[in-house]
């Protein structure tokens, strides 16, 4: 089956770096995103990252992906606190192109 | 370099009226999805439209629930007879063709059933 499971809360001080991590259950899901909410909001997509690669970083954003335990993180380095938000971690279904998404992080920053 | 579309933002009707949503994909755009996002919850996909192919309406929840797009251009998500747990937010989303493509999200339209 497809599921796709994050912790529900992270609250880190500002300027720490803060790691988002994300559990998926489909082997065969080509692409793995990262999505961000703001109160009130849609999604902005942050990063995303092919299958077969292990590791991307775009500026304070740094995505690990274990395809052996079908795990995802998202690292983000110096965090601030607009930074504060939920982040969604999601995989694209292998047929059609629906995103299959957990419930959402929320990262709360503290000054 | 508009963003995707969507109205109306807020919608507030009563249980067993008809609702349309309307979203307007960015330019050139030939996929587009319908999302439904619950209080708290993640996203759950409803329906995926992609050029002229039969679309993808695996997540339609019910019959109640319909949608349609006029080519590459337009859609719009119809619910019949709604219901309280219809109430939340619609969230459109639309990309280029290839698998490759990441999906790019509007600010939704928030439905709340009295």
């Amino acid at each position: 089956g497809e599921d796709v499971e994050q912790s529900l809360f992270l609250s880190v001080r500002e300027g720490d770096s803060s790691v988002i991590n994300c559990t998926y259950t489909d082997s065969s899901s080509t692409y793995l995103y990262w999505y961000k909410q703001e109160p009130g909001a849609g999604l902005q997509l942050l990063t995303y990252i092919f299958s077969n690669m292990d590791m991307k970083q775009d500026q304070r954003l740094t995505v690990l992906l274990n395809k052996k335990d079908k795990h995802l993180s998202l690292r983000i380095a110096d965090t601030q606190t607009g930074d504060s938000a939920i982040y969604f971690c999601a995989e694209r279904h292998n047929q059609g192109g629906k995103l299959i998404f957990g419930q959402g992080t929320e990262l709360s920053v503290k000054p | 370099g508009a963003g995707v579309s969507q109205s109306p933002s807020n919608k507030v009707t009563e249980k067993g009226k008809d609702v349309e949503l309307r979203c307007d994909p960015i330019s050139g755009h030939t996929a587009l999805y319908w999302y439904r996002q619950r209080l708290g919850q993640g996203l759950e996909f409803l329906i995926y439209f992609q050029g002229n192919s039969a679309p993808d309406k695996s997540g339609l929840p019910s019959d109640r629930f319909s949608a349609e797009r006029t080519g590459e251009s337009v859609s719009t998500l119809t619910i019949q007879r709604t219901q309280q747990e219809d109430s939340a937010v619609y969230l459109c989303a639309s990309s280029f063709g290839g698998r490759d493509q990441p999906q790019h999200f509007g600010d939704g339209t928030r439905l709340s059933i009295l």
